[in-house]
């Protein structure tokens, strides 16, 4: 058990749809990063916040969006969804996003869009 | 950009054999973390190992251990005296060792797919 958790474990939905993936790091963690586990695409970077502040962006795409708020949770909010969003989305955390720490990953969102 | 390859898709090994799995990065950075992660079929991602760059001494955690070639951006993982729970796919992946921005985030391979036979 890494300490991060995320809900729901798994979801599944319709297209058009929107959603909402949530994290809570592990204690003490500052940072928190989302990723996407796709089969074409395999594992990409999403997002990252520190401290509540959006610090880093990959290959996120508009329709997403993601929030850190003061109790350090995040959330990941994925909107007008497509087939092609149906992936187990990640979610790590690590005690300040510095070049230095290891991320920890929670156990994934397994979302199907249908 | 960087960019990390695992060539070998599958692999399969003896339950108490050794068996090591290669990963290769292309990266003009000097300072770099490397890593190699597991996930087994409950899909969880689990730090196996870490290497630092600037390190020349392989990185060693118990079973697992790592033969790290700077100069060839090699980057493989050895798995002594396998067991049945060492079945997973397991991810090389590649952080650069710069502060802030995009360059915290973690650069996968494709994965290898070990099987343990009993």
């Amino acid at each position: 058990d890494s300490g991060v958790t995320q809900t729901p474990k798994h979801l599944i939905t319709a297209t058009g749809q929107r959603v909402t993936l949530r994290c809570s790091p592990r204690s003490g963690d500052l940072s928190v990063y989302w990723y996407q586990q796709s089969l074409d695409q395999g594992l990409q970077f999403l997002i990252q916040y520190y401290n509540g502040e959006e610090r880093a962006k990959g290959n996120i795409l508009e329709r997403f969006s993601a929030q850190q708020f003061p109790d350090l949770h995040s959330e990941l909010n994925l909107s007008s969804l497509e087939l092609g969003d149906s992936a187990l989305y990640f979610c790590a955390s690590s005690v300040e996003g510095a070049y230095t720490d290891t991320q920890y990953f929670g156990p994934g969102t397994r979302l199907t869009v249908l | 950009a960087q960019t990390v390859t695992q060539s070998q898709p599958e692999m399969s090994v003896q339950e108490a054999e050794t068996v090591t799995l290669s990963c290769t990065y292309d990266t003009s950075e000097s300072d770099y973390y490397l890593f190699w992660y597991k996930q087994p079929p409950s899909r969880q991602m689990i730090l196996v190992i870490r290497q630092e760059a600037y390190k020349q001494q392989n990185a060693t955690e118990n079973r697992f251990s790592v033969n790290f070639q700077k100069a060839a951006k090699s980057f493989s993982l050895k798995i002594s005296d396998s067991q049945l729970g060492d079945a997973a796919m397991y991810f090389c992946a590649y952080r650069s060792d710069l502060y802030g921005g995009a360059t915290n985030k973690l650069i996968f391979g494709t994965g290898t797919l070990l099987a343990v036979q009993p």
